[in-house]
């Protein structure tokens, strides 16, 4: 069955340390790619995705993602973290079989602190 | 742009009664909605797609006559929690779909928690 992994369940950093989170797929077809960002006590927000084209995508406030297809991977970087990037980040995976729904990974919770 | 909305953004009931909740999408037309379950420091399960003036499509192991979904128009669809019970107590969360160009993005509402005593 097609799944997403986010290997990093916590995250501690400390502020302007570098990010790099991981996000793995599961499917050999074509795929559309999103990270998302749930701030504490806030929904979820768009902060970057991928559809086709250069593989490097820049999102908001700073962080960009990687696609590498032969890894099936779609990691999340980011070169200097702010205490205010605490939050939960997921990454989700739109897979072209044919059911219109997003699947997601079990999400990393980050901690950046001061 | 792309701004979903949810109503009521938390909601306790007595056990055996019926609770909606609204899912608008405010300035974009949705034909997909879709209805997410969250629990505790878990992520996000997809309970239903729903589209507009169809009927919704549920995703094994969630019972369609417990949940009731509409999708009357273009930016509306409700979840009708109907006869909850405590363990119905979750996060439920809406998205709208904005397609543009064969390209699909879902956009999040901001969530109803639900506490069924």
């Amino acid at each position: 069955a097609q799944s997403v992994s986010q290997h990093n369940h916590h995250v501690i950093l400390s502020e302007a340390a570098s990010l790099e989170l991981g996000c793995n797929y599961s499917y050999g077809g074509t795929v559309n790619l999103f990270w998302y960002v749930q701030y504490p006590g806030q929904h979820l927000q768009l902060l970057l995705k991928y559809f086709s084209g250069d593989p490097l995508v820049k999102g908001i406030k700073g962080f960009e993602a990687e696609f590498i297809k032969s890894k099936f991977s779609f990691n999340l970087r980011k070169p200097s973290v702010q205490w205010s990037d605490t939050a939960e980040y997921f990454c989700a995976v739109f897979m072209d079989t044919g059911r219109r729904a997003l699947t997601f990974g079990s999400g990393t919770r980050l901690q950046v602190q001061p | 742009g792309a701004v979903v909305s949810q109503h009521p953004s938390w909601v306790i009931c007595k056990s055996g009664t019926s609770v909606k909740i609204e899912c608008r999408s405010l300035d974009f037309q949705a034909t997909t909605m879709f209805w997410y379950r969250q629990f505790p420091k878990q992520s996000l399960m997809l309970m239903a797609t729903s589209n507009e003036g169809s009927k919704a499509t549920y995703e094994q192991g969630v019972e369609k006559d417990k949940f009731l979904i509409n999708h009357a128009s273009l930016t509306l669809s409700t979840l009708t929690v109907t006869s909850a019970h405590p363990e119905d107590s979750s996060f439920y969360i809406c998205s709208a779909s904005s397609r543009q160009d064969r390209r699909e993005t879902q956009y999040f509402g901001p969530g109803t928690r639900l506490l069924v005593l």
